[in-house]
């Protein structure tokens, strides 16, 4: 079965770029979408956006200006890029699988997520 | 951006049945999937496309949706039932993935 596994700096500065990186094992990234997901302390969810092989996206419309996203096929990866960061985007961070279909996208299976702090 | 409204907190005791609301705006034209987030976990599936569960999900999980709210209910509560739930949309005006606020499930 699909596992994801995310990495990356679990502490970034105030201004500075925040990047993350989620494995895949288990399957090939070649078939689906990927989506990052944010969660902060004792908060909700929110969709950062996702991520289809050939380079299609979709990001949050809050989001979409300080967001990049990427697949890299050969190494079963995809990655995020959130730039100019600030406290607000203190949160834990999940990658996902999605499912796209004609009605909607949804989210299975989930990374363990990884917490970044944003912080001097 | 379309807005999901949950209740934040329901109380059920073990053995009883939970049901939990998502309401937006005629939700009851679009998909909606639900998540089981239990505490220091990351969210799990549970409902997707209204009523459907994955394998692995018991029977006692099933969702409706209809007109503008969506239910999750859960029968024969059990105390590992004890989470957050979370219902989702995708939005097509925006382009994106929509979460509702999420309901705490507490299991007396």
């Amino acid at each position: 079965q699909v596992q994801l596994q995310e990495s990356g700096p679990g502490l970034v500065k105030p201004s500075e770029t925040l990047s993350l990186t989620c494995s895949v094992s288990g399957g090939s990234i070649s078939t689906y979408c990927w989506s990052w997901i944010r969660q902060p302390a004792g908060k909700g969810l929110e969709c950062i956006g996702r991520v289809c092989l050939g380079g299609s996206t979709s990001y949050n419309p809050s989001l979409k200006s300080r967001v990049t996203m990427s697949v890299d096929a050969s190494k079963n990866q995809f990655s995020l890029k959130l730039t100019s960061v600030t406290a607000a985007d203190t949160a834990l961070y999940y990658c996902a699988r999605v499912v796209v279909t004609s009605e909607s996208d949804r989210f299975d299976p989930w990374g363990q997520g990884t917490l970044v702090t944003v912080s001097s | 951006s379309y807005v999901l409204t949950q209740p934040p907190s329901v109380s059920v005791a073990p053995g009883q049945t939970a049901r939990l609301t998502c309401g937006g705006n005629n939700i009851g034209r679009k998909s909606v999937h639900w998540y089981q987030q239990r505490p220091g976990q990351a969210p799990v599936l549970v409902v997707y496309d209204d009523s459907d569960r994955p394998s692995e999900i018991p029977a006692r999980f099933s969702g409706s949706n209809s007109g503008n709210t969506a239910t999750l209910t859960i029968s024969r509560v059990e105390a590992g039932d004890e989470a957050d739930y979370y219902c989702q949309v995708w939005d097509n005006d925006s382009d994106h993935s929509v979460f509702g606020g999420g309901t705490k499930l507490t299991v007396l």
